[in-house]
């Protein structure tokens, strides 16, 4: 257990919806990264969040976006959703902002289906 | 961003040593090198970082070369539950970007 919790575990909705993604960072960590991982894209960083500000951009669309609030929970919004979507996002942690020399602590994802 | 070079696979009989090269000659001076692994069902799961001397913890040694241009993650007795893909991975400063890693196979 590495003590970041995501909820739901599975999210299963239909084309053009939209979901929300929920993530608690481990006791102490300020950092909070977002991943998407696909069968043919492997993992992906998304987004980087440190004590509330927006840290770091990877390949996040315009139709995602995130926040961390001021308990330093982060939400990943998915709007208008398409099929390609369907994929495994996984939320970790990290008690600095600089994850290149740290480590992250990752949560057990939560699996997302478009149907 | 500086990319790293694995092997889709690889194969190691339990309770034998494992080895996991990867290549990675564009690293810059300020790159640390991670490994994570990922088991099935399961998300990333740090396994050690280094920089530049080799390091060890009770998972596994790192071993890095003079250069910086390689390394290799040393799995001392391999088990069942080592069973997973392992990334080697370069980070800096803001993120760590993922390849795709080797997967490893324990055969009992």
């Amino acid at each position: 257990d590495s003590g970041v919790t995501q909820t739901p575990k599975h999210l299963i909705t239909a084309t053009g919806q939209r979901v929300t993604l929920r993530c608690s960072p481990r006791s102490g960590d300020l950092s909070v990264y977002w991943y998407q991982q696909s069968l043919d894209q492997g993992l992906q960083f998304l987004i980087q969040y440190y004590n509330g500000e927006e840290r770091a951009k990877g390949n996040i669309l315009e139709r995602f976006s995130a926040q961390q609030f001021p308990d330093l929970h982060s939400e990943l919004n998915l709007s208008s959703l398409e099929l390609g979507d369907s994929a495994l996002y996984f939320c970790a942690s990290s008690v600095v902002w600089a994850s290149g020399y740290n480590e992250q602590f990752f949560g057990p994802g939560t699996r997302l289906t478009v149907l | 961003d500086a990319k790293t070079t694995q092997p889709n696979s690889m194969e190691s009989n339990e309770e034998e040593p494992v080895h996991l090269p990867c290549n990675h000659s564009t690293i810059s001076g300020t790159d640390y090198i991670h490994w994570y692994r990922q088991l099935p069902s399961q998300g990333p799961e740090y396994v050690i970082h280094g920089l530049t001397s080799n390091v060890n913890n009770r998972m596994a040694s790192l071993a890095i070369a003079e250069d910086r241009k390689s390394s290799t993650l040393i799995l001392h007795r391999a088990t069942l539950r080592d069973a997973a893909v392992y990334y080697c991975i370069l980070g800096s400063d803001d993120k760590i970007i993922f390849g795709k890693g080797t997967r490893l196979h324990i055969l009992p």
